[in-house]
Parts: C-alpha cells; structure tokens; sequence
C-alpha cells in the first residue's frame, strides 16, 4: 500500500529464535499499530505507538515487544518464537485516535511461519 | 474487554445477488468502520460512519451506523465476481481508544 511497507513480507523461522518484523511509512502519520491475523479470529492488536518512544500494549501482547525510534518505524520483535506466532502481521498508521482520523491505512502484511 | 459480534462468518452467492452483513456488540461504539480485504493483501477502508444513524453508500455498497450506537451493517448489492474477500467491521468504543476488529465475513461470489 502507498505510504506503508512492510518487510520481510515472508518469514520462515524455527522456534526459540528471534525475529523482527518492520513498518516503515512515509505518510507522518503519529500513530503506528502491529495487529496479527488468524483464521476465526480476525485482527488482534498486539502493540501500537502514540509517538517516538511511546508505546502501549494491546489485545495480545505477550511474547512481543516493539519500539519506535523515529517517527516513521516501528519493528516489532519476538525474542523467542513459538509456534503460536505463526500468523500474519499487519502494520496500520493513523494520524489521530479522534473521529475521522482514527481511520487505519494497512500495509500488506508479514507472513511469518515458526517451525 | 470489548467485542464485536460480525455475522454472517462466511456466505456463498451467485452473482448478481444482493448481501448483507452486520456486526453486533453490547457496548457502545463512537465509530464503525468497514474494511474489506482482499487475498494476499492487507484490509482496505470501504465506508466509515461517525454518528448514530448515519446511512452511507459507496458505490454498490451501503453501510448504517444503528440507532442505539451497538451495531452495524453492511449491504452489498447487484453482487460481482471482484467483491470476493473478507469483510471487516471496526469500531472504536470512545475517542482516544483503539479500534476493535470483528473476526470478519468471508464471501464467495460464483458466476
């Protein structure tokens, strides 16, 4: 999507090993999110930022962690693998969380497999 | 926490047919939104509705924002191939918060 891109867009990785995943937008947009995707459950917020260095959790943080060190990445890490993670991972920007703003823009997403 | 109850969970149509598809909650929502996503690529905005009651349409698409601020729905009508994929309702339950996915309705459109 135009302003979003994710890598890698395709991951295989053996459990107990660490993988990041990156956004990287060029829109200015203050707030990032990283939400994963799985059959019959739709999209979970993991972790979203409100701006460099601020972060909170989300629906299902655990075994994830993120940062924001500029206003246009924000990686998320998972320290250890498990074969729960494997999902699909999508970073969404907004420019606000108020009224029409809070409108999310999605990347196209991070296929992450953990054997 | 807070849910989103979006129903139907799949639908399988011929083309041409008209469908509908809501989502439910027991708490109230500042917001609706509908996403539709599409194999391989990451959820699109269809429609989004900011007040009680709000009716609005996109093309074939129509979308309402229910009175009592707990539910929405979707209409798609004279339906075609390309409107396969899987639609999502979103809402956010006051201003400054996240949004809240429902676990979305996938449809199948045969020709």
């Amino acid at each position: 999507d135009a302003g979003i891109t994710q890598s890698p867009r395709h991951k295989v990785t053996e459990t107990g090993t660490p993988v990041t995943l990156r956004c990287h937008q060029t829109e200015n947009h203050r707030y990032m999110y990283w939400y994963r995707q799985d059959p019959g459950h739709g999209l979970r917020l993991i972790h979203y930022s409100y701006g460099v260095k601020d972060t909170d959790k989300g629906e299902v943080s655990d075994g994830y962690s993120v940062s924001r060190s500029k206003t246009e990445d924000f990686l998320l890490t998972l320290e250890s693998a498990t074969s729960s993670q494997t999902s699909v991972y999508f970073c969404a920007i907004s420019p606000h969380l108020a009224g029409g703003a809070n409108v999310l823009t999605f990347g196209a997403g991070s296929r992450l497999t953990v054997l | 926490g807070q849910q989103l109850n979006q129903s139907p969970q799949s639908m399988f149509i011929q083309e041409g047919e008209d469908v509908s598809m809501n989502c439910t909650s027991s708490s109230i929502f500042n917001t609706w939104l509908w996403y539709k996503q599409e194999p391989g690529e990451g959820p699109v905005l269809l429609i989004a509705l900011y007040k009680a009651g709000e009716l609005t349409s996109n093309g074939r698409l129509t979308a309402q924002f229910g009175i009592t601020r707990k539910d929405s729905f979707l209409n798609i009508s004279a339906s075609i191939p390309s409107d396969v994929g899987i639609y999502f309702c979103a809402g956010q339950p006051q201003a400054g918060t996240a949004l809240i996915f429902g676990k979305g309705t996938t449809l199948s459109v045969s020709s």
